[in-house]
């Protein structure tokens, strides 16, 4: 099953700080966010593991709550760069899982 | 060092018809994955191979099949073509033993830059 995203959309100033939000109706192991540019590939930004083990960017963080099934991406001081639409991609287990990613959330950052 | 390469950008097909597209995975990845993305959605998945078999599968009917080669290339197969199978289709390829020491469902995807099919 799709997991949920929000916000859909969300326009902010360069500088301002970003939260998108993921839930799934499955126990999680892992949570992957991608982005993706218009008429581009996704691209990858981070994987959060069960265990709290995190492998992604520099300047994106995120959160992995287990017990209620959400991953947060939190963007800080965001850039024009970050603009794009986030996609949230849960698993439920540790074996060859094909991605469910969400509907995305639109990001527009603005000067 | 090239990424996923994916080969039509872009065609168009009438109802009916067959269509294959075809996709070279990152330098050093060994796992190809389908990915159907249609206008304002998330890439659903359609299926993945490795070691040339089908490994797992999305909810996707027999008109979608697939082939790896031995040099780790895929190709996508869709039959029968619909108006609804319109849209842009992702490869994405990762490696067996990925950066979670071989765990497959935390590996990293390359995603190449799609295929748009429109049917007419």
């Amino acid at each position: 099953q799709q997991p949920v995203q929000s916000p859909q959309a969300v326009i902010l100033r360069e500088g301002e700080d970003a939260v998108i939000n993921c839930s799934s109706s499955k126990a999680l192991y892992s949570v992957h966010w991608y982005r993706q540019k218009h008429g581009e590939a996704p691209v990858f930004l981070m994987i959060l593991l069960k265990g709290g083990e995190q492998k992604g960017h520099e300047k994106i963080s995120a959160s992995f709550n287990e017990k209620k099934q959400q991953s947060s991406l939190y963007l800080t001081a965001s850039q024009l760069s970050y603009s794009g639409t986030y996609f949230c991609g849960p698993t439920s287990g540790g074996g060859a899982d094909g991605l469910t990613f969400g509907k995305g959330t639109h990001l527009i950052i603005q000067p | 060092d090239a990424g996923v390469t994916q080969s039509p950008t872009h065609l168009i097909k009438t109802r009916g018809q067959q269509v294959t597209l075809r996709c070279s995975p990152k330098s050093g990845h060994d796992t190809v994955s389908w990915y159907q993305q249609a206008l304002g959605q998330g890439p659903q998945f359609i299926f993945q191979y490795y070691e040339e078999e089908e490994r797992q599968r999305g909810n996707f009917p027999d008109r979608f099949s697939g082939h790896q080669f031995p040099n780790y290339s895929s190709e996508l197969n869709v039959n029968a073509l619909l108006l609804g199978d319109s849209a842009l289709y992702l490869c994405a390829s990762s490696s067996a033993f990925g950066p979670a020491g071989g765990v497959s469902g935390a590996n990293v995807l390359t995603f190449g830059a799609g295929s748009r099919l429109t049917v007419l």
